[in-house]
């Protein structure tokens, strides 16, 4: 079966300092893989997606990018944090199947930027 | 664009109770719809899903159907539990054959079961 691991789990950053959070899936290959954030008070915000190693689509322009150095990895990070940049971090997988697909979610990370 | 629409809640019911969540959406095309439930603390699950009109997506005694007359997918519950206290989410995703899809989400809707 398929999983999906996040790490870390909970982070408290200062403003300006980097930032890298990963995302590992397990039990599957070529997935779809996407970066969702979720910010208090706010649904659910695509950021990043990407169909293959060294694809990265980005939905909203801002202060962060993403990278897929490995099939099954993929990587959020940031030179400079905002104080905006807090919230829950979510990864997601699929595998295209057209109308059928569906995205099964990772446990995320907390960001805290102070 | 596409967007989802629900009740923000919070939503208070007695255990037992019967459970309505609304949920409408505007889509460019024919979507395929969702419901994703998130606990506290924790990432989304999938709940249900239906692709196509008139579909009835249904999970642990949750139901949804698919209704393309009204663009809706209301999510109901005959008798909700106290473990059923979460966060639920409407979503949809249009195929566009050129890729990955992103889901566009509602903001959720806060349920609260007291025994």
């Amino acid at each position: 079966s398929q999983t999906i691991h996040q790490w870390p789990a909970t982070l408290v950053q200062p403003v300006g300092s980097p930032l890298s959070l990963e995302c590992t899936v397990e039990g599957t290959s070529n997935p779809n893989l996407y970066w969702y954030r979720q910010a208090a008070g706010r649904g659910l915000q695509l950021l990043f997606y990407s169909v293959g190693i060294g694809q990265i689509s980005s939905e909203v322009p801002q202060n962060l990018s993403a990278s897929r150095p490995q099939d099954r990895q993929f990587i959020l990070s940031s030179k400079k944090l905002l104080l905006s940049d807090s919230g829950f971090y979510l990864c997601a997988w699929s595998v295209s199947s057209g109308k059928q697909e569906t995205q099964y979610f990772g446990p995320g990370t907390r960001l805290l930027v102070l | 664009g596409n967007s989802v629409t629900q009740m923000e809640g919070p939503v208070t019911l007695s255990e037992e109770a019967f459970l309505t969540i609304n949920c409408t959406y505007t889509a460019t095309g024919y979507p395929s719809l969702f419901w994703y439930v998130q606990y506290p603390g924790e990432g989304l699950q999938l709940l249900l899903k239906a692709t196509k009109a008139d579909d009835k997506g249904s999970n642990k005694g949750f139901e949804a159907t698919y209704r393309k007359e009204t663009t809706s997918f209301h999510l109901e519950k005959g008798s909700v539990q106290v473990s059923d206290s979460a966060v639920y989410f409407c979503a949809l995703k249009l195929y566009s054959g050129g890729g990955a899809d992103g889901l566009t989400f509602g903001k959720g809707t806060h349920l609260i079961i007291q025994p």
